[in-house]
C-alpha cells in the first residue's frame, strides 16, 4: 500500500507570503495529524484530524496556521503570512481507528515538507 | 505534563562497536514509549514499542531498548552498529494507547557511525 505523501518536499518562501503544505494519508485511515520540527528542536504536535473534523488542536502556534481536511481525505495545512520561526520540517502522520486494528499502535509518518521562510 | 529527554544530540561510535541512545520521560499516568528513527531524506519510521509486558523490547534492525519504570528510562542499545544506522533517532513517549493519541517526542540524537 502507499505510504503517508507530503508535498511539497521543499518550500523557500519569503517572509508574509504564504505557503500551503498538503498530506495524503493512507487510504482509509480517518486519524491524521501535523507535527513540526523546528530548528533542531523536538518534533511538536500540531492537531489531530479524525475523518473531516478537529479533534485536538492544542498545538497549533498561531491563527496564522490554518489546517483543513474537507472530505475526510488529503489535508492541507497553510501559513499565512509566513514568519522566519515558521521554518522547519512539517510531518503529517496517519493511523487506522484502533477499533479496526484491536487497539494496536500504528502511526505512519510522511517523509515531511522542509519550510525555510528568508 | 508528559516530557521526553535525550540526553545526548549526537553520539558517534565506531563500526561494529555497541551504541546505547539516553531517553528519560516524565509523566504522571502510565505512559506507552517508542523510539523511531528518521534516516537522511526519509520520514519516521518505528523501531520498537512498549506498551505492557516485558519491559525488555526488541525492534527492527536489531535495536533493542529496556523500560525501567522505576528510573524513568527507555535507553535503545544495538550490540553493533553497522554505517547504515547512521540516523537520527527520537525517542517519545504516549499517555494513551489507541492509535488515536498524540505523541510527545524528544529532541533527537543523531548517531554517526565511523569506519
Amino acid at each position: 500500500e502507499a505510504g503517508v505523501t507530503q508535498f511539497p518536499s521543499h518550500s523557500v518562501i519569503e517572509k508574509g507570503q504564504t505557503v500551503t503544505l498538503r498530506c495524503d494519508p493512507i487510504s482509509g485511515h480517518d486519524n491524521l495529524y501535523w507535527y513540526r520540527r523546528v530548528m533542531g528542536k523536538e518534533i511538536k504536535f500540531l492537531l489531530h484530524f479524525v475523518k473531516e473534523s478537529k479533534q485536538d488542536e492544542s498545538g497549533m502556534p498561531n491563527n496564522r496556521f490554518l489546517a483543513e481536511r474537507t472530505g475526510g481525505t488529503y489535508s492541507t495545512l497553510k501559513v499565512q503570512p509566513a514568519e522566519l520561526e515558521d521554518s522547519g520540517v512539517y510531518f503529517c502522520a496517519s493511523s487506522q481507528d484502533p477499533r479496526a486494528t484491536g487497539g494496536i499502535y500504528g502511526y505512519t509518518f510522511g517523509s515531511g515538507t522542509r519550510l525555510t521562510v528568508v | 505534563a508528559q516530557s521526553v529527554t535525550q540526553l545526548d544530540s549526537q553520539v558517534p561510535v565506531f563500526e561494529e562497536a555497541p551504541v546505547e541512545l539516553r531517553c528519560n520521560y516524565s509523566s504522571s499516568v502510565s505512559v506507552y514509549l517508542f523510539w523511531y528513527v528518521q534516516y537522511p531524506n526519509q520520514g519516521l519510521q518505528l523501531l520498537l514499542k512498549y506498551l505492557s509486558g516485558s519491559t525488555l523490547v526488541k525492534g527492527i534492525n536489531g535495536f533493542e531498548a529496556e523500560f525501567n519504570k522505576s528510573q524513568t528510562s527507555f535507553h535503545l542499545r544495538k550490540p553493533s552498529v553497522h554505517i547504515s544506522d547512521t540516523a537520527e533517532y527520537f525517542c517519545a513517549v504516549s499517555e494513551g494507547y489507541s492509535s488515536a493519541s498524540k505523541i510527545i517526542f524528544g529532541s533527537g540524537t543523531r548517531l554517526s557511525i565511523r569506519p
